[in-house]
């Protein structure tokens, strides 16, 4: 079956760190990955559309400067989240859309991001 | 623009009784509808899916959803709630590659 893994699960940062979250797709071909952040209390908000050999699209309120993602291949792709502070803590979730199923997305558990 | 709108943010049900949680949409064309399920400290699961069709969909332990395009919705609806419903239920909506979740509704489940 088509699997997602993100890890780590958790992580703790101090403010104004900078910590790597990946994102594996296993049994299937991942040719976009979508990036999500839930905050606290709060739903789940788009980051930034990365697919393969094509430009990484950014929602509003998020940058590459902040937020750079790797996606360089159909299994793979990690984002960083720079300068950590306070607002950025919440649970990061990866969605991979496979390449033979339109519309459907298989997410990971997720890497929740503390900030001390 | 596409947009999700869930207007409970909380509903409580008994265990066994019967569970409705609404979802309406804004989309123009038809729309790829979805609902998930986010259990405590957990990322998502997908409960069912709702692809052009049959407007009644099953899903996963028990669930069910009915897609309305003149009322712009696709609620959830389960016959008897288990105390294991008890969890945070996400609404969907597919526009190309990406998914636009509602805000969330938040099922309690009492004894």
């Amino acid at each position: 079956g088509a699997l997602v893994y993100q890890y780590p699960r958790r992580t703790i940062c101090k403010s104004g760190t900078s910590m790597r979250m990946e994102c594996q797709a296993v049994g299937f071909q991942a040719t976009s990955v979508a990036w999500y952040r839930q905050s606290p209390q709060k739903t789940f908000e788009l980051i930034a559309l990365s697919t393969v050999n094509s430009a990484i699209k950014y929602e509003q309120n998020f940058t590459q400067e902040k937020f750079p993602i790797s996606h360089p291949n159909l299994s793979f792709s990690s984002m960083t989240v720079l300068n950590a502070y306070l607002e950025d803590r919440g649970l990061y979730l990866c969605g991979a859309r496979d390449r033979g199923r339109a519309e459907t997305l298989y997410f990971g558990s997720g890497t929740r991001l503390t900030v001390l | 623009a596409q947009s999700v709108t869930q207007p409970d943010a909380r509903v409580t049900v008994s265990e066994g009784a019967s569970l409705q949680l609404r979802c309406k949409y804004s989309y123009f064309g038809t729309p790829y509808l979805f609902w998930y399920v986010q259990y405590p400290r957990q990322g998502l699961q997908l409960l069912l899916k709702y692809y052009p069709g049959d407007p009644v969909v099953q899903g996963v332990n028990g669930f069910e959803a009915e897609f309305s395009k003149s009322n712009s919705s696709f609620h959830l609806r389960k016959a008897s709630v288990h105390w294991s419903d008890w969890a945070v239920y996400f609404c969907a909506l597919s526009n190309y590659n990406v998914l636009y979740f509602g805000s969330g509704t938040k099922l309690t489940v009492e004894p």
